[in-house]
């Protein structure tokens, strides 16, 4: 089946440091693929997506690159701020499947200064 | 800007109760989605609907049943509340073309005692 595994969290980073989550995935065919974000108490928003293999999402200084080969979708920022403190999911939507998506089970980062 | 509604933000029910959760969208999306988010578990799909009256099992539907009786209304019904339904209840639409991003609602955090 479709299935999308993250890094575990917390990740605890300084201000200015670089972030990196780690996102792979199962999937049959040729997914797209998503990063969402929570913060506090709101719901998720999406913050890029790719859907295609070798797309690079990006979006607020975030970036993501589609990589078939490694099926990996690692979401990265050079320089993170402590507003970027929030939970951060991975998905994918599989081939005919509408706009279902299948998550990650979520990473956790905390900015300090 | 996109709105996802939900009727509550905090509810305490308990075991063997029905419960409703309502969600209303005003974008006249056609799909709208529930999950169920939980520590270490990410978001999990309960139900989706891509049209009116027309609804489709996600992942977790044991337990569950949804309603949809209007385009922007998409209920969650708990049949008889158990304890093991206590989590965080998330709300999303999303227009019917490929690759659309969901638009979330804020939540409904359900305990059940």
């Amino acid at each position: 089946g479709n299935s999308v595994t993250q890094m575990e969290g917390p990740v605890t980073l300084s201000e200015e440091a670089f972030l990196t989550i780690n996102c792979t995935y199962t999937a049959t065919g040729y997914p797209s693929l998503f990063w969402y974000v929570q913060y506090p108490g709101e719901g998720l928003q999406l913050l890029l997506k790719a859907t295609k293999a070798d797309d690079k999402g990006s979006n607020k200084g975030f970036e993501a690159t589609y990589r078939k080969e490694t099926t990996s979708f690692h979401l990265e920022k050079g320089s993170v701020q402590v507003s970027d403190s929030a939970v951060y999911f991975c998905a994918l939507r599989f081939t005919g499947g509408g706009n279902k998506l299948t998550f990650g089970t979520g990473t956790q980062l905390k900015v300090e200064l | 800007d996109v709105k996802v509604t939900q009727s509550s933000r905090y509810l305490v029910k308990r075991t063997g109760e029905k419960v409703f959760l309502e969600c209303v969208q005003d974008m006249d999306h056609e799909n709208m989605f529930w999950y169920r988010q939980d520590p270490g578990l990410g978001l999990r799909l309960i139900y989706f609907s891509y049209d009116v009256k027309m609804k489709e099992k996600g992942d977790i539907p044991e337990g569950y049943s949804v309603s949809r009786e209007k385009k922007e209304r998409f209920s969650l019904i708990l049949e008889s509340a158990s304890t093991n339904q206590t989590s965080m209840y998330l709300c999303a639409s999303a227009p019917g073309r490929n690759n659309s991003p969901l638009h979330f609602g804020n939540g409904t955090r359900l305990t059940v005692t």
